[in-house]
């Protein structure tokens, strides 16, 4: 099984949808938990941390479960400049010491 | 802009050529990370350096060999690449040791397209 699981994709849906990713991990001893976005033949950069209580920024949801070991990322009132791949990332801070990388799942917002 | 900077940008290389890419830092952070990009694959990390020490060498073959004189300089030496080693490498770096602080979160520079030809 793989670390961070995330399903590839495409999510193709209209603007102004709502859209939700989830992302589940492996390892019950990961602490940190992040979505990052990355856009066509860019680097990642930091979408936002996700948090035990879940939290929000502007349109963006994080919500996390560690009963069922998973991440969400909720996008309200999608735009076209939310098109990109979201990567679920999670950090072990013990042992294994780096941020671990999901796969990603690319959105695609339609005008 | 992006406060990690790498180059260059594109390298076309040859099998049997050496090159190097560097990456610098200007954020002040400890620690620095080499990650491989290949297409329709999850980001890897290759190496991790924590205050210009090695702490952690993800298997990575020997062809690639890193370099990290202080803690806002990262280099990645190639040699005798294969052409299966085409892809983004990206260079990372986060304010504290990777595994100490609950949160931590790293930057990437804008990465590094090499092709071995």
């Amino acid at each position: 099984r793989k670390e961070v699981e995330q399903d590839p994709g495409p999510f193709n849906v209209p603007e102004g949808a709502t859209v939700a990713f989830n992302c589940t991990y492996s390892n019950s001893a990961s602490q940190s938990f992040f979505w990052y976005r990355q856009d066509c033949r860019k680097e990642p950069k930091l979408l936002m941390s996700v948090y035990s209580s879940g939290n929000e920024d502007g349109r963006f949801t994080a919500q996390l479960n560690r009963a069922s070991q998973y991440i969400s990322l909720l996008i309200r009132d999608s735009k076209l400049s939310d098109s990109a791949t979201y990567l679920c990332v999670v950090n072990r801070d013990t042992g294994r010491r780096a941020l671990t990388f999901g796969s990603g799942t690319r959105l695609q917002v339609q005008p | 802009e992006t406060g990690v900077t790498q180059t260059p940008r594109h390298l076309v290389m040859g099998m049997t050529n050496k090159k190097s890419l560097k990456c610098e830092q200007h954020l002040g952070h400890n620690a620095m990370y080499w990650y491989k990009q290949s297409a329709k694959k999850p980001l890897e990390l290759m190496f991790v350096y924590n205050f210009k020490e090695q702490t952690e060498n993800n298997s990575v073959p020997s062809r690639f060999s890193p370099e990290c004189p202080n803690s806002s300089h990262l280099f990645l030496h190639l040699h005798t690449l294969q052409p299966e080693d085409s892809a983004l490498y990206l260079c990372a770096s986060s304010q504290d040791p990777p595994g100490t602080v609950t949160g931590n979160t790293i930057y990437f520079g804008e990465g590094s397209w090499l092709t071995v030809v």
